[in-house]
């Protein structure tokens, strides 16, 4: 595997359901990323870990809860959410929070809550 | 409050017809402007980084350039596999967040 890769890619939940985002980054990259894309808005910075360290929490409501047990992956915990949380769920990874350094983008989940 | 804006949000050309991707930014000091490219229902390709005004870079047929105030993403003689979504993100000086656009979706019909 390269780069960052997202499972599942796809996935339908009910409003009572938890169920869990996981991203994996193969770069050797430091601070990982959760965005959330929905149609026709920008890309919405949700979570930034820096070294396994929540950096960012970005006003995201407690029904998304972010894991980070190493470097190298990064979970989205998903528990009794609303239809509006429908969206394409982004990981992304950086070489260090605190620099220009790029971010590389992963596939994506999309995601749709009943 | 710190923006960026693309335009046209729609744009279609036919195959070989050149033009460009506008992405203006208020902001109040870059660190770095990204284009990514993004295919329907995958996420965003990296494409380029420019730095400060003046700054030009190149890849195929896409040419990025920048200004203080706007990125142009100029596109020669495209074909039909250049369509996608076009995002532009600036990094600000007073964070480390990217600043997204809602993007451009560029149609190239053969």
């Amino acid at each position: 595997e390269t780069g960052v890769t997202q499972t599942p890619r796809h996935l339908v939940m009910g409003m009572t359901n938890k169920k869990s985002l996981k991203c994996e980054q193969h770069l050797g990259h430091n601070a990982m990323y959760w965005y959330k894309q929905s149609a026709k808005k920008p890309l919405e910075l949700m979570f930034v870990y820096s070294l396994e360290e929540r950096v960012e929490n970005n006003s995201v409501p407690s029904r998304f809860s972010p894991e980070c047990p190493n470097s190298s992956h990064l979970f989205l915990h998903l528990h009794t959410l609303q239809p509006e949380d429908s969206a394409l769920y982004l990981c992304a990874s950086s070489q260090a929070w605190t620099s220009t350094d790029t971010q590389y983008f992963g596939p994506g989940t999309r995601l749709t809550v009943l | 409050e710190d923006q960026v804006t693309q335009s046209p949000e729609a744009l279609r050309l036919q195959e070989g017809e050149s033009s460009s991707l506008n992405c203006s930014y208020t902001v109040s000091g870059l660190r770095g402007l990204f284009w990514y490219r993004q295919d329907p229902g995958k996420g965003p390709e990296f494409l380029f980084t420019l730095y400060s005004a003046g700054e030009e870079k190149e890849k195929e047929r896409l040419k990025a350039t920048l200004t203080k105030k706007e990125s142009f993403l100029h596109i020669t003689a495209p074909k039909p596999e250049d369509s996608a979504t076009y995002l532009c993100a600036v990094q600000t000086s007073g964070t480390y967040k990217y600043i997204f656009g809602t993007g451009t979706r560029l149609k190239v019909l053969a």
